[in-house]
C-alpha cells in the first residue's frame, strides 16, 4: 500500500492562479479530510468526506472546493489563490470516525506570491 | 463550539527525565480527545486517543495521558523522555460524534536535550 498520497510536494502560484492539489489513498477508507497547517495555529480543517460523492466544509472553507468522485481521491481545488493561502496542505484518510486510524499524506507546501 | 488549548509553545527537558505536555478542552458535550506527532517534513501521526471508559490512556512510544473532567484537561506524559521524542504535539477534540469536524491545537515543539 502506497497509503495517502500528495502531489505536488512542492508549488508556487501568482495571485489570481487556480490550482488543484491532489490527494490519493489506496486504503479503502471512506473518511477523507484536507487540512492547512500555519505556524502557531496548528491544524485547520479545510473541507472533509464521509464517502464518495458526500462532502462538506471544515473549519476555513473558504477559496477552496473539493469532489469526491471516486473513494480513492479527494483533490482540493483553489479557486483563484491569494496570499493568505499560503500554507501547507495536509490530505488525511480514515478508517473510521474517531481517527485512531488517520492516516496523513507528506503534505503540499504552497506559495502564493 | 469546540476548541483545545496548549498553553506551551514549547516544552524542553533533559533525556531521561519526565515530559508532560498539557492540553486543555472545550466541548458542550462529552469530549472524545487525541494527541498527535508530527515530526519535520512528515504528516501527522496518531499517538493515542480517550473516548470513554478509563481516564489514564496508553498510546504508542510508551506515551499516556490522563483525561481530567473537572479540570477539562488531557495531558499528554512520558515517564523518561528520548532525544527521538523532539517533535511537534499536536492535541484535537471532537465535540460530537455526529459531527466529524476534528479541533487541534496550536501545537507544542518538544525538545529533549542529550
Amino acid at each position: 500500500n502506497a497509503g495517502v498520497t500528495q502531489t505536488p510536494k512542492f508549488q508556487v502560484l501568482k495571485t489570481g492562479q487556480s490550482m488543484t492539489l491532489q490527494c490519493a489513498q489506496d486504503m479503502n477508507h471512506e473518511y477523507m479530510s484536507w487540512y492547512r497547517q500555519d505556524p502557531g495555529m496548528g491544524l485547520r480543517l479545510i473541507h472533509y468526506s464521509v464517502g464518495a460523492g458526500i462532502t462538506d466544509q471544515g473549519e476555513v472553507p473558504n477559496g477552496y472546493n473539493v469532489s469526491r468522485s471516486t473513494t480513492e481521491d479527494f483533490p482540493l481545488r483553489l479557486l483563484s489563490a491569494a496570499p493568505s493561502q499560503t500554507s501547507v496542505y495536509f490530505c488525511a484518510s480514515n478508517l473510521d470516525r474517531f481517527g485512531e486510524t488517520q492516516y496523513f499524506g507528506p503534505g503540499t507546501r504552497l506559495l502564493v506570491l | 463550539a469546540q476548541s483545545v488549548a496548549q498553553p506551551e509553545d514549547q516544552v524542553n527537558v533533559a533525556e531521561g527525565n519526565p515530559l508532560t505536555v498539557k492540553c486543555t478542552y472545550s466541548v458542550s458535550g462529552n469530549p472524545y480527545l487525541f494527541w498527535y506527532v508530527q515530526y519535520p517534513n512528515r504528516g501527522l501521526q496518531f499517538l493515542l486517543k480517550y473516548i470513554t471508559g478509563d481516564n489514564l490512556v496508553k498510546g504508542s512510544y510508551g506515551f499516556e495521558a490522563e483525561f481530567n473532567k473537572s479540570q477539562t484537561s488531557f495531558h499528554l506524559k512520558k515517564p523518561s523522555a528520548l532525544v527521538s521524542d523532539s517533535a511537534l504535539y499536536f492535541c484535537a477534540v471532537l465535540g460530537d460524534l455526529n459531527d466529524y469536524k476534528l479541533s487541534f491545537g496550536a501545537g507544542t515543539t518538544v525538545t529533549v536535550r542529550a
